[in-house]
């Protein structure tokens, strides 16, 4: 099946700096990636949607200056969490689909990369 | 705005007993459904999907749901649970944009 790997899987940072968080597809092409964040006993909340070469579109209430997405070519995406804060922390997992904004598309999704911000 | 309930937030079986997640949805349109699992330590993967056609889909080990488009539900089953099964397990529903709502998710704890 594809494979959608995540770096890093976990990361510490201390407050006020920026972390980057890079989501590729290793064996497809991803036309579409989506950004989530899972609290604990929590469901996955979708941040953004992202299509190679275009702007990401963010779910109410996600900060778009906060969360940059840059998805540059169809295997990359990259999630960069700026002037990180302690509530940032959680659990970010990424997705790849190769049906760009297909609704029976197949999303394959990333380990998730733990963040925790001091 | 499309919605994805799932009443069992913990359920705790012990092997063979036999299993059903309740999802219910709540969308105007055609919808696109999908149970996903998540094993321990591991990342979500497809158990099964419906788009249309027979309501009564098969998934990989030995999982099933049936879509009930009266009741807008799509609840997941199992005959015969195994440890292995211990797992979050996810409904989600798809968009036009393709994109996914997800449940709370379920914990399911099969004891041996």
């Amino acid at each position: 099946g594809a494979v959608v790997s995540q770096h890093p899987s976990r990361v510490i940072c201390k407050s006020g700096t920026s972390v980057k968080i890079e989501c590729r597809s290793l064996d497809f092409q991803a036309t579409t990636m989506f950004w989530y964040r899972q609290f604990p006993k929590k469901s996955l909340m979708l941040m953004a949607t992202s299509n190679e070469g275009s702007k990401a579109t963010y779910e109410q209430g996600v900060e778009k200056d906060k969360f940059l997405i840059n998805h540059a070519s169809l295997t990359l995406s990259t999630l960069t969490v700026t002037s990180a804060h302690p509530e940032d922390s959680s659990f970010y997992i990424c997705s790849a689909s190769s049906g760009a904004g297909d609704p029976k598309s197949e999303q394959y999704f990333g380990p998730g990369t733990r963040l925790t911000v001091t | 705005a499309q919605s994805v309930s799932q009443h069992n937030h913990h359920v705790i079986l012990s092997e063979a007993a036999s299993l059903e997640l309740g999802c219910n949805y709540s969308y105007g349109g055609t919808v696109n459904l999908f149970w996903y699992v998540q094993y321990p330590g591991q990342h979500l993967q497809l158990l099964l999907k419906y788009f249309s056609g027979d309501p009564l889909v098969k998934g990989i080990k030995g999982f099933e749901a049936e879509f009930i488009k009266s009741k807008f539900s799509f609840n997941l089953r199992k005959p015969s649970v195994q440890w292995s099964d211990t797992a979050e397990y996810f409904c989600a529903v798809n968009t036009n944009a393709g994109k996914s709502t997800f449940g709370d998710g379920t914990t399911l704890t099969v004891k041996p």
